[in-house]
């Protein structure tokens, strides 16, 4: 199979404070992640998409400054909310592309407070 | 017109009965094909991927891809409980990374 990890998978922080999301391939190589959020009962919304050396794409309406996004390896890509406020409080999700498709992980929920 | 369309439902069958799901897509070079499923609170998990026209089957699932329609469907047989989760459909176009995902059905199979 095609197995992401992520972690922490909970996280509760205070507002101001930056939080880094880990998101790893346990078993393939990962030229490209993709970050997602999605809040209670909606959609996924794609945020970013992370590309191993080089930088982020990032979707309309994101803020790449508050969202850090790096991929240095081909099996870990981070996310890293910084200056977190309680409307970033979501399930942020990663996933990692595998030949045509797309594998997620399971997923951080995160609470700012 | 959004990119790609499924009816949100509930979709609710009984307890063995066949689900089908659809969906439908706006671009015509999309390549690419997925059925994900996703439990309340979990992230999605891939179910099933087409590529060609036709019928692709893996178990109790079975993929359907009609690209001169542009709709690509999902059947579940002798549906049970546990299938209850909302079934979300994505297209890939060829060259591309980014997948674009529906909404989603919600299924419910009642016991």
């Amino acid at each position: 199979g095609a197995v992401v990890s992520q972690h922490p998978s909970r996280v509760i922080c205070k507002s101001g404070t930056s939080v880094k999301i880990e998101c790893r391939s346990l078993d393939f190589q990962a030229t490209t992640m993709f970050w997602y959020r999605q809040f209670p009962k909606q959609s996924l919304m794609l945020m970013a998409t992370s590309n191993e050396g080089s930088k982020a794409t990032y979707e309309q309406g994101v803020e790449k400054d508050k969202f850090l996004i790096n991929h240095a390896s081909l099996t870990l890509s981070t996310l890293t909310v910084t200056s977190a406020h309680p409307e970033d409080s979501s399930f942020y999700i990663c996933s990692a592309r595998r030949s045509v498709e797309q594998y997620f992980g399971p997923g951080t929920r995160l609470t700012v407070t | 017109q959004k990119e790609v369309e499924q009816n949100s439902g509930p979709l609710s069958v009984p307890e063995g009965a066949i689900a089908s799901l659809n969906c439908t897509y706006s671009d015509r070079v999309s390549q690419s094909f997925f059925w994900y499923r996703q439990y309340s609170g979990k992230s999605p998990e891939l179910i099933m991927s087409i590529y060609s026209n036709g019928d692709k089957e893996d178990g109790r699932f079975t993929a359907q891809l009609n690209k001169a329609s542009q709709y690509v469907s999902l059947l579940i047989r002798d549906s049970q409980p546990s299938d209850s989760a909302t079934y979300l459909c994505a297209v890939n176009r060829s060259g591309t990374y980014k997948y674009i995902f529906g909404t989603g059905t919600r299924l419910k199979v009642l016991a």
